[in-house]
């Protein structure tokens, strides 16, 4: 049972543009979300995060947008690098339960083309 | 500032053989510690977690093991190793807040 949904494996944008990285969840509980990308043959690196209190978190070029009553959480990345092509992935957290129930969704194949 | 290594970086095998990956965590006490593993066209798969030393939680029923001898280390270990072992493994810590911090993972390859 998936909780954390990435439903597009893959997506290509081109550069300069903006990339949108979609995820859903179905667990209504889940109070903090984060956002991690993975190149090749290494670990994740965090990249932000948002709380259920907020809609909206921003960071340089990365913004995570939630919306809670649709159960939806986007990362938008502008403008868009070669550099940013990597795997992205979403994770969840319920209240209290602590780091380790971090539940993560597949994953989301970003190419930026030159 | 905070430091995850894991070693080794690659590992081939043979399928039977035992298996002893370590992960150990530096500027930093009492962190929480995490195993995973990614397999081809998967996501992240928790397979063990530990809140300190000795107390490990399995996430996952299989062939592996994972054991916590110091504060800052934490060892994935297999006795015989099955062709579905392959993939990528990857120690993460967290100093008890919401973000977990990736290792740079080992890539293991059974045979």
């Amino acid at each position: 049972d998936q909780q954390v949904k990435q439903n597009s494996p893959s997506l290509s944008v081109q550069e300069g543009r903006i990339s949108i990285l979609n995820c859903d969840y179905t667990n209504s509980m889940f109070d903090y979300f984060l956002w991690y990308k993975k190149y090749p043959a290494e670990g994740p690196t965090f990249l932000i995060s948002i709380s259920s209190i907020k809609d909206k978190n921003e960071d340089g070029r990365f913004t995570v947008f939630l919306n809670k009553s649709a159960k939806h959480l986007s990362l938008h990345i502008v403008p868009s690098q070669p550099g940013d092509s990597a795997v992205y992935f979403c994770a969840a957290i319920p209240p209290g339960a602590g780091s380790y129930q971090l539940t993560f969704g597949k994953g989301t194949k970003l190419s930026v083309i030159p | 500032s905070q430091t995850i290594h894991q070693w080794p970086a690659t590992l081939v095998q043979p399928v039977g053989s035992p298996l002893s990956l370590e992960c150990t965590v530096e500027g930093t006490s009492n962190p929480n510690l995490y195993w995973y593993r990614q397999a081809a066209g998967r996501g992240l798969q928790l397979l063990f977690y530990s809140v300190g030393i000795g107390q490990i939680s399995s996430e996952v029923p299989q062939n592996l093991s994972a054991s916590r001898p110091q504060d800052r280390q934490f060892i994935l270990s297999s006795k015989k190793l099955l062709l579905s072992d392959s993939g990528f493994y990857l120690c993460a810590w967290s100093p008890n807040t919401d973000t977990q911090y990736f290792g740079p993972g080992t890539r293991l390859t059974v045979l």
